[in-house]
């Protein structure tokens, strides 16, 4: 079981730049998550997906935030025009159901000058 | 909102001893409670769950303890190894609510 993949595993980027990052379910999840962690705030769940489809996305700062599930095997979020306190690790995660426990990747250390 | 904290921040363990990890949380509809360990440059590892109907379970070295009346939960490690040490954090679902909110974690660091 390969667990859930993120990618890069670390993004330097200017202010006003696009970032995108990237995830991997594990393959029959069919819920999606992507959390935002900062020594300030913790772990902030951002937005989730069940089968593809956004139900919560209230945990998105504002509009430079977007996420998509095109299918079951990839999502991605994107922020344009990143910031400096967009700084964090962005975490994706996956669950079986809503009776399972997530399951989380690696993450990506983004880093916003 | 209401949210789950954490009693200690940091705990420090002898090697061999057992640990015990606090977690107080404020809202009585939760439903589903989780605790995961995370280490450094990985991202949060689950531990063990436990439903509300429950007020305790045991896994493999840990156990946890789910006490409804006042809204604590604990996470119990047998015989601490130096494999234990990261920071530990429970997380909550609300019975309606199918979004997992995490406490702010407990640092757990186990002296050889």
């Amino acid at each position: 079981d390969a667990g859930v993949i993120q990618s890069p595993r670390h993004e330097v980027t200017e202010m006003g730049q696009e970032v995108t990052l990237r995830c991997k379910p594990i393959s029959g999840h069919d819920y999606l998550f992507w959390y935002r962690q900062t020594m300030m705030r913790g772990l902030e769940l951002l937005i989730y997906f069940n089968n593809n489809v956004p139900i919560d996305d209230s945990g998105m700062p504002e509009d430079r935030f977007s996420a998509k599930m095109p299918n079951a095997s990839f999502s991605t979020l994107k922020i344009q025009p990143s910031e400096p306190r967009d700084s964090a690790v962005y975490f994706c995660a996956s669950s079986f159901d809503r009776n399972s426990p997530l399951h989380f990747g690696n993450g990506t250390r983004l880093t916003v000058t | 909102g209401e949210n789950v904290g954490l009693h200690l921040p940091t705990l420090s363990v002898q090697e061999g001893d057992n640990s015990i990890i606090n977690c107080a949380y404020s809202n009585s509809a939760s439903d589903y409670f989780i605790w995961y360990k995370q280490e450094s440059g990985k991202g949060p590892q689950f531990i063990i769950d436990i439903r509300s109907n429950m007020d305790k379970r045991q896994g493999q070295r840990v156990t946890v303890l789910l006490n409804k009346t006042v809204k604590h939960l604990s996470l119990q490690i047998a015989a601490t190894q130096p494999g234990d040490s990261a920071v530990y954090f429970c997380a909550e679902e609300g019975l309606f609510d199918y979004k997992l909110s995490f406490g702010a974690g407990t640092t757990v660091t186990v002296r050889a």
